[in-house]
């Protein structure tokens, strides 16, 4: 199994493009999420999904869309980036037991926006 | 805000000792996680440990949850130089948001 995979590892921006993260896993979870991070800090929810067809808002929504058509993908899309965008972003995926479980956490996506 | 925080925010120690972290919460819970993120890199699960539940232990790992006091500790024994990371505690509070606090700093000296 690969686990969570996130592309691209690396990303420039400038302001006002738009782009989109992937983020896919193959351990059949029904729980998936996106979180940012900013340096020095803990991490943040963007978006969470407990399953295809069902999205959430998490602490920080704005600016961001997702989207969850399978199981195993669950893609961040930036509708119009800015600089206060820059930052790590951590997709997770886990099995749910009567909430978000076990988390597995993809290697991230370092994004700066210009 | 929901989010849970860890004190000390840095903690440096020598090899050997133990490495005691605290996260409190706000609202009730359904479980409490830990993890730990080397500089640089995706989060790593230590320890999932439910709400009716008081302790529990993995390896070097001993976690504590006081739901009275909305509180948890992690232990970490006989701590190593590897052991040099970040420690985060997450807590769902009854929802599908699973809320990760603001982190504690371990530095463990040779």
């Amino acid at each position: 199994n690969a686990g969570v995979t996130q592309t691209p590892k690396f990303q420039v921006l400038k302001t006002g493009q738009s782009m989109t993260l992937q983020c896919a896993q193959d351990m059949n979870h029904e729980y998936m999420s996106w979180y940012r991070q900013d340096p020095g800090m803990g991490l943040r929810l963007i978006h969470y999904s407990v399953g295809a067809g069902i999205t959430d808002q998490g602490e920080v929504p704005n600016g961001y869309n997702v989207s969850r058509s399978t199981t195993e993908d669950f893609p961040l899309r930036l509708l119009s980036a800015a600089p206060s965008q820059t930052s790590v972003y951590f997709c997770a995926s886990s099995p749910l037991a009567g909430g978000p479980d076990t988390q597995y956490f993809g290697p991230g996506t370092r994004l700066t926006v210009l | 805000s929901q989010q849970g925080e860890e004190d000390p925010q840095a903690l440096s120690i020598q090899e050997g000792e133990n490495a005691t972290m605290n996260c409190s919460y706000k609202t009730s819970i359904n479980n409490l996680q830990w993890y730990r993120q080397n500089s640089g890199r995706g989060l790593v699960h230590l320890i999932l440990i439910r709400s009716n539940e008081r302790e529990k232990h993995s390896g070097r790992l001993r976690v504590t949850l006081d739901t009275s006091k909305k509180s948890s500790s992690l232990l970490i024994t006989a701590s190593r130089a590897a052991d040099t990371a970040s420690y985060f505690c997450a807590t769902d509070h009854n929802t599908d948001k699973l809320i990760f606090g603001t982190g504690t700093r371990l530095q463990v000296f040779p």
